[in-house]
């Protein structure tokens, strides 16, 4: 059965600090990996998709890596602004249907 | 990507009446998803719902508490039939999308029941 954990469950770091989250799982078996974050009492916004054939993907300060071998995959974030702050999901999809299988989320808090 | 919009945005209900959701997609979607996410807990599927067929639902969840339509490739809705405060929680829309079925999700309807 797959099993998403992301660590650390929160963080709390100073304006201008890069960053990482991190979420590991326990069947390699993939079709993909998307980060989402989440702000308070709203929706969900897709942030990255990584295909399991990809080892990582870029989309302005957010760089999300995958090493499917290990089991991980790291979201970074550079020079973290107070508008960063929010809950940061990541969730898998299995190779046998659309079925997402979600971690419990890193909640980050950038002060300024 | 896809838009999505959910009505309503929130509402406050009293135990044993039923809620229908809406959600709306700017483009034709094959694959869509609702999901419940309890407060601060993460998000549970509830159902995929294909046009043109019944939607399949995940354990836990059957069709005569949470009915679901989906009568074009646009739109769809999910009913909370019976509701109790259990049923508090936020429902998301969401819709498989793109070369590489990218899943996006709509707002959300935030739920209280009394």
């Amino acid at each position: 059965k797959q099993e998403v954990t992301q660590i650390p469950a929160a963080l709390s770091v100073p304006e201008g600090e890069n960053l990482v989250l991190n979420c590991s799982f326990t069947d390699s078996a993939i079709y993909n990996l998307q980060w989402f974050r989440q702000d308070p009492g709203k929706g969900l916004t897709s942030l990255l998709l990584i295909q399991s054939s990809q080892r990582e993907q870029t989309s302005g300060r957010l760089n999300a890596s995958l090493d499917k071998s290990s089991g991980r995959s790291t979201l970074y974030i550079a020079a973290s602004q107070p508008g960063d702050s929010a809950t940061y999901l990541c969730a898998v999809r299995l190779s046998t249907n659309y079925q997402l299988i979600w971690g419990a989320g890193t909640k980050l808090i950038i002060k300024p | 990507s896809a838009v999505i919009s959910q009505k309503p945005s929130r509402d406050i209900c009293q135990r044993g009446t039923s809620l229908t959701i809406q959600c709306q997609v700017d483009s034709q979607v094959t694959m869509m998803f609702w999901y419940r996410q309890q407060p601060g807990q993460s998000l549970t599927l509830i159902a995929t719902a294909n046009q043109g067929s019944e939607a399949t639902y995940e354990s836990g969840f059957v069709i005569d508490k949470f009915p679901i339509s989906r009568p074009n490739l646009t739109f769809s809705t999910l009913t909370v039939s019976n509701m109790s405060p259990e049923d508090s929680s936020i429902y998301l829309c969401s819709v498989a999308t793109g070369e590489w079925d990218e899943q996006f999700f709509g707002p959300g309807t935030r739920l209280t029941v009394l």
